[in-house]
């Protein structure tokens, strides 16, 4: 079982509308979880973090985390073309476990 | 805050040289760094946590001898590949924790892209 798994994708959204990306993990203990965008050629920009279970809002984005389901998910409002690219889910490990591992990515396709 | 930057952003070398590339946090201390490559359309593997001070620490199955990591600083760290193979072609990226804690926020460096020949 891969530690952090994400829909492969692609996913594709009209302008406009909400776009939902999706995040598994394995590690019970997991304690800090973060979701990266990254523009092909280019390295991952941290989008949003959060830490408790519940929903957090920064602007169009929506990061939701259920620690009993080890899930977690991203949404866009309002989506933009400029916020087609690859989505990674990452998931820090427990206490004194190391670090940060990735899942591989969700390409999503906002179509004008 | 929290600026990574990366040197070189690319580079070509022929097989058998060896290549540094640089990571460093521009306004704040890094205790921890860490040390990626992907190759396309591939996702981000880590290949070693680098600790200030400290000897890196190596995934299963990054060789630690071809792949040499220095930690200096709190600035700085460097990744130097050995004896490059076409292999070895990949897109390096670095990045760093704000905080002393390794599950802190990873701030990432723009990357450096490795060509082989």
């Amino acid at each position: 079982q891969k530690e952090v798994e994400q829909n492969s994708g692609p996913l594709s959204v009209p302008e406009g509308a909400i776009a939902s990306l999706n995040c598994t993990y394995s590690d019970r203990v997991s304690q800090s979880f973060f979701w990266y965008r990254q523009y092909s050629g280019k390295s991952p920009e941290l989008i949003m973090s959060i830490y408790s279970n519940g929903d957090k809002e920064d602007g169009r984005f929506t990061a939701q985390l259920n620690k009993a389901s080890q899930y977690v998910s991203l949404l866009i409002r309002d989506s933009q073309p400029s916020d087609s690219a690859t989505y990674l889910c990452a998931v820090g490990p427990g206490p004194g476990r190391g670090d940060m591992r990735f899942g591989a990515g969700t390409r999503l396709t906002v179509k004008p | 805050g929290a600026v990574v930057s990366q040197h070189p952003s690319w580079v070509i070398c022929k097989s058998g040289t060896s290549v540094k590339i640089e990571c460093r946090s521009l306004d704040f201390q890094a205790t921890t760094m860490f040390w990626y490559r992907q190759f396309p359309k591939q996702s981000l593997m880590l290949m070693a946590t680098s600790n200030e001070g400290s000897k890196a620490t190596y995934e299963q199955g990054v060789e630690k001898d071809k792949f040499l990591i220095n930690h200096a600083s709190l600035t700085l760290s460097t990744l130097t590949v050995t004896s490059a193979h076409p292999e070895d072609s990949s897109f390096y990226i670095c990045s760093a924790v704000t905080g002393g804690y390794s599950t802190d926020t990873q701030y990432f460096g723009p990357g450096t892209r490795l060509t082989v020949l």
